[in-house]
């Protein structure tokens, strides 16, 4: 089984909508949970880190469920910018990281 | 303060050939990882470093890749000799301290194997 998986859409939605993403992963003791953005032929870059009690940054809300292993990706009033892989990541002890595969967005004019 | 900075940006090699792919972390970031990302796939680890150590290279295809990183600094990854499925973005990340300090990557090598 994968560390993390994430469905890999694609997800095309109008200008102005809500949409979200989740992600699970596998291992209990993971400690660490973060969202990339990833732009077409671009490296990966940090959207936002996921806490505990749940973070929002702007139209970006974050979320994490330890009991059903999970995090989740909100965000409002999308616009054509939001379009992007996001890619979300897990970390256990120390500095091991995990990547799911990635979610396509595509926001339609 | 300059991100993580990676060269050749891109490179064309025919297979059986030797290549090599430099990373330079971001300055007092003692680890340093070395990915590989395939078209629609996410990063997949091939080495990770905390200092000049290699602490995680389980994932490195060892009968032809190698990597080093002397001085716990800059990172060099070397493929030889190449195959055409080595033909990906080679992306090196580091990383600073603390629990919810993600990590920062460099634009990437894109490698193409002819």
């Amino acid at each position: 089984r994968k560390e993390v998986e994430q469905d890999p859409g694609p997800f095309n939605v109008p200008e102005g909508a809500t949409v979200a993403f989740n992600c699970t992963y596998s291992n209990s003791a993971s400690q660490s949970f973060f969202w990339y953005r990833q732009d077409c032929r671009k490296e990966p870059k940090l959207l936002m880190s996921v806490y505990s009690s749940g973070n929002e940054d702007g139209r970006f809300t974050a979320q994490l469920n330890r009991a059903s292993q999970y995090i989740s990706l909100l965000i409002r009033d999308s616009k054509l910018s939001d379009s992007a892989t996001y890619l979300c990541v897990v970390t256990r002890t120390g500095n091991q990281f995990y990547f799911g595969t990635g979610t396509s967005l595509t926001v339609i004019p | 303060e300059a991100g993580v900075v990676q060269s050749p940006r891109y490179k064309i090699i025919e297979k059986k050939q030797p290549v090599a792919f430099w990373c330079n972390p971001i300055s007092g970031h003692n680890t340093l990882y070395w990915y590989r990302q395939n078209l629609g796939q996410g990063p997949e680890l091939l080495i990770r470093y905390e200092n000049e150590e290699a602490v995680d290279d389980s994932q490195l295809p060892k009968d032809r890749f190698s990597a080093e990183r002397l001085k716990g600094v800059d990172s060099t990854l070397k493929i030889q000799p190449a195959e055409l499925g080595d033909s990906a973005v080679y992306l090196c990340a580091s990383r600073g301290v603390g629990r919810n300090y993600g990590y920062t990557f460099g634009s990437g090598t894109r490698l193409t194997v002819v």
